[in-house]
């Protein structure tokens, strides 16, 4: 157990609708990330937020839009889906005390768009 | 700009010793993690390299060398389990803790 939650675990819904992904990062942990993974490809970086302000962005499309809340759990809201949004989406927290330190896992939302 | 490579596939019989190979080129260095997954699961942390050399992790181990800007994971005594995909990534400098990833290797381990 990583310690980092994600819910929900799977999400079926239509494309054009919107969902709302929502993760937990490990106490004391402070960062949070944003991956999508796409079947049998890599991790994709699609944001990060360090202590409730955006840190970096990566390849996350302008339909999909995230936030950290004061307490630091993280969401990840994505709004006129597509077939190809269709993938598994992890969170990853970690302390940012040092360089060393590993970004560590949820168990992911597998979301598939019908 | 900012690369990582890693063979895309690899096959090794149970029992036996693979070596998963990666090599980077990136814009400054700041240390080199393995992580394992297994499919449909999430990433899990291996290892971390800053320095030249190798670190090991009872059957894992995990080898270095900056100038070439290459490290390797070696598995020994492999077992079923070990099936899984092996993903590299990198720590530029000033980089916000984030990381760079290479697209992992599938390992396929046979009886």
């Amino acid at each position: 157990d990583s310690g980092v939650t994600q819910t929900p675990k799977h999400l079926i819904t239509a494309t054009g609708q919107r969902v709302t992904l929502r993760c937990s990062p490990r106490s004391g942990d402070l960062s949070v990330y944003w991956y999508q993974q796409s079947l049998d490809q890599g991790l994709q970086f699609l944001i990060q937020y360090y202590n409730g302000e955006e840190r970096a962005k990566g390849n996350i499309l302008e339909r999909f839009s995230a936030q950290q809340f004061p307490d630091l759990h993280s969401e990840l809201n994505l709004s006129s889906l597509e077939l190809g949004d269709s993938a598994l989406y992890f969170c990853a927290s970690s302390v940012d005390a040092g360089p060393g330190q590993p970004q560590h896992f949820g168990d992911g939302t597998r979301l598939s768009i019908l | 700009g900012q690369n990582i490579d890693q063979p895309t596939e690899m096959t090794a019989t149970e029992g036996a010793i693979v070596q998963i190979n990666c090599t980077y080129q990136t814009s400054g260095f700041n240390g080199l993690f393995w992580y394992q997954q297994h499919a449909g699961e999430a990433p899990t942390f291996l290892s971390y390299n800053v320095l030249d050399g190798l670190e090991e992790k009872g059957r894992f181990s995990s080898f270095l060398s900056r100038s070439k800007g290459y490290s390797y994971l070696l598995l020994k005594e492999l077992q079923m389990k070990d099936s899984a995909s092996y993903l590299c990534a990198v720590r530029p400098p000033d980089s916000n803790y984030q990381l760079i990833w290479g697209a992992g290797t599938k390992l396929i381990i046979k009886p």
